[in-house]
């Protein structure tokens, strides 16, 4: 079975610290995402990367950034941490390149800023 | 804007019937459908694809619709049970994107 593993479950933080969101995926995935997912919003997709080193802006990006050193790995960084910012974070990873393939997804991590 | 509409609001149906759910999109050409089951603290877990050429695709007892003229996908859940119960999600790509657009997910709860 796929599996997607994310660093935490819950993390609090504080305003202004800076914060790394871990995601592994062990199954030779090459595209990788990060959503955060809030109520009557939905998953809206940060960022997502499709290969090693390479990055596309989803549709909010603003306050965050990524990064993918090693295929299996994909962290999203909060580099000044804010309130509005307080989410559920998922991860999900897809087979292929091509757009036609089912995303799987981690377990979240709910990020409290205070 | 790109939109993609679920009902909001929580469907509440008795355990045997057909639940429904309905996903409607606005400026849009997707490429593609996705369905997805979310279940509370967990991230969601794909159930069933449906291309922009098909009309229909059925898996067990789920059965998913896809209408581009109306831009209307139907999910539909048969003999439903309480195991049922859950957030389901529709997501839509466009041809060559790689990733997907959310809707915000509606609620099902199936009573015994």
């Amino acid at each position: 079975d796929v599996k997607v593993t994310q660093s935490s479950r819950y993390l609090v933080k504080r305003t202004g610290e800076k914060v790394f969101l871990e995601c592994v995926q062990d199954m030779d995935h090459e595209n990788m995402f990060w959503y955060r997912q809030d109520p009557g919003l939905g998953l809206r997709l940060i960022y997502f990367s499709y290969d090693v080193k390479m990055k596309e802006k989803g549709d909010i990006p603003e306050g965050y950034s990524v990064s993918r050193e090693k295929k299996e790995r994909f962290s999203l960084i909060l580099e000044s941490a804010s309130t509005n910012q307080t989410s559920m974070y998922l991860c999900a990873s897809s087979p292929t390149s091509g757009s036609y393939n089912e995303q799987f997804f981690g377990p979240g991590t709910r990020l409290t800023v205070l | 804007s790109q939109k993609i509409e679920q009902n909001s609001e929580a469907l509440n149906i008795q355990e045997g019937k057909t639940a429904t759910l309905t996903c409607n999109y606005t400026n849009y050409s997707p490429a593609y459908l996705q369905w997805y089951r979310q279940d509370p603290g967990r991230g969601p877990v794909f159930l069933l694809l449906i291309r922009e050429n098909e009309k229909e695709k059925r898996k067990e007892r789920l059965k998913v619709t896809f209408d581009t003229t109306l831009k209307q996908s139907l999910f539909h859940i048969t003999a439903s049970q309480p195991a049922d119960s859950a957030t389901y999600l529709c997501g839509i790509s466009g041809p060559g994107r790689r990733a997907l657009t959310f809707g915000s997910g509606t609620r099902l709860q199936v009573q015994p």
